[in-house]
């Protein structure tokens, strides 16, 4: 069965410190792994699509990453207008997306 | 302003009345898709259209109906709700089904 698990459930952080989330999965013919950012009161957000092995996406203090198992959402030197919940789906076929649980992530000033 | 519109974005009502959720997109995608997220769970995708009268069943289906007669419109109908449909729902449209996805705000529902 496809599965995607995210971790931690919750992550707090204070300005500036650095830290990862995890996107685990299982799925037989991953077609991309999607990260989005969900605010409060909205729908998720698109940021970054991988598609191999290997591959590395930036946007600002966003960097995702990709292995064969997981992939990765590196913040660096994070501040609080980057507090949301970070949703990591991967595409089981070219018609459906399976999604993690989330990451709520909360930056201190 | 590109963009996926859902209404009504709050909905409280009782089982059994029928209601339908509205959702259209301007972005002339030819993908769109209904979710429902729950906490602890995720979002769950609940039925998909590949384009005009092509529909398809999700993962959780079941108490649902969907209808794509124009490419802008995707409405979600629950003709019979019940209190475990109580959810927060989103629409979403891409322009093909792998591609990434423009979601709408959300609606709330709650059936008591």
């Amino acid at each position: 069965e496809d599965q995607v698990t995210q971790s931690p459930e919750a992550l707090r952080l204070q300005e500036g410190e650095s830290s990862s989330l995890n996107c685990s999965y299982t799925v037989s013919g991953l077609r991309g792994l999607f990260w989005y950012r969900q605010d409060p009161g909205k729908g998720p957000e698109f940021l970054f699509t991988l598609y191999s092995a290997g591959e590395e996406k930036e946007k600002e203090r966003l960097k995702a990453t990709l292995t064969k198992k997981e992939s990765f959402l590196h913040i660096t030197a994070p501040k609080p207008e980057d507090s949301a919940t970070y949703l990591c789906a991967v595409h089981r076929s070219a018609r459906q997306l399976t999604f993690g649980s989330g990451t709520q992530l909360t930056v201190l000033p | 302003e590109a963009q996926v519109t859902q209404n009504p974005r709050y909905l409280i009502t009782v089982t059994g009345k029928k209601l339908t959720v509205t959702c259209s997109q301007n972005m002339n995608h030819e993908y769109m898709s209904w979710y429902r997220q729950d906490p602890g769970l995720g979002l769950r995708q609940i039925y998909y259209s590949m384009n005009v009268e092509v529909t398809d069943k999700g993962d959780v289906p079941e108490g649902y109906k969907v209808s794509r007669k124009e490419k802008r419109n995707f409405p979600l109908i629950l003709e019979s709700p019940s209190p475990n449909q109580t959810s927060l729902y989103f629409c979403a449209s891409s322009l093909q089904g792998d591609q990434p996805q423009h979601f709408g705000d959300g609606t709330r529902l709650s059936i008591l």
